[in-house]
């Protein structure tokens, strides 16, 4: 069964710190996919990005990183100059193939609360 | 506009009552999912829907029904409302010509019901 991890709950830091969100997932599947999404204040849930287990590279966008180890299954997520604007909640997500379905069963983490103080 | 609607976007309803929450979108996507957002559990899956004819559970789909009227529409019911199913509930769309698990999901902005 797919899971997915985010051990911080919460973390709060002051403008312009750089921050990291951690993710760890477990998967038995060798084709899988990881995503990130960042709910602010309003409520609503925008995607940012989407990783294949083929492809390690890391990605930038932005004041925005992304590391994706599959040695460590981890799929952390990094806030560079952190922005009061940044302040939401973000979830981390697996998807893999259910039993050849070809449904990608989205399965999230519980979500860290970030805090960014002006 | 959004993509992906919901209404309403609050409701409050009490215990024993039937209610509808509704989704469209004209993103043309075929796949439509709704879940439940519960503080410190993430987003949990109700139903899913492939296209109009094919409509399958999710992991907590019990005291949820849906409906598909059609490929951009998609609504959950409630049959008989009680106070656990207070949470925020999103919908949200998938192009299944990205198929398989690749497939990027598109969120609605969220309903919230409180049932007294």
């Amino acid at each position: 069964a797919q899971k997915v991890t985010q051990a911080q709950t919460e973390i709060s830091v002051v403008e312009k710190e750089d921050v990291t969100l951690d993710c760890v997932y477990e998967t038995r599947d060798t084709t899988y996919y990881l995503f990130w999404y960042k709910q602010p204040p309003s409520g609503e849930l925008v995607f940012l990005i989407r990783r294949n287990s083929f492809d390690e590279q890391n990605e930038i966008s932005g004041r925005y990183s992304w590391n994706f180890q599959k040695s460590t299954s981890s799929f952390n997520f990094t806030i560079t100059a952190s922005q009061v604007v940044d302040s939401a909640v973000y979830f981390c997500a697996l998807s893999e193939d259910a039993g050849g379905t070809s449904y990608g069963k989205l399965t999230f983490g519980q979500g860290t609360i970030l805090t960014v103080h002006p | 506009d959004a993509d992906v609607t919901q209404t309403p976007r609050n409701r409050i309803t009490k215990t024993g009552k039937r209610i509808m929450l509704e989704c469209s979108q004209t993103k043309g996507h075929d796949r439509m999912y709704w879940y439940r957002q519960d503080p410190g559990l993430g987003l949990r899956l109700i139903y899913y829907s492939f296209d109009v004819k094919d409509i399958n559970k999710g992991e907590i789909s019990d005291g949820y029904s849906v409906s598909r009227q059609a490929q951009a529409k998609f609504s959950l019911s409630l049959e008989s409302a009680i106070p656990n199913q207070t949470a925020l509930y999103f919908c949200a769309t998938s192009d299944s010509r990205n198929g398989g698990a690749k497939e990027t999901q598109y969120f609605g902005p969220g309903t919230r019901l409180l049932v007294l």
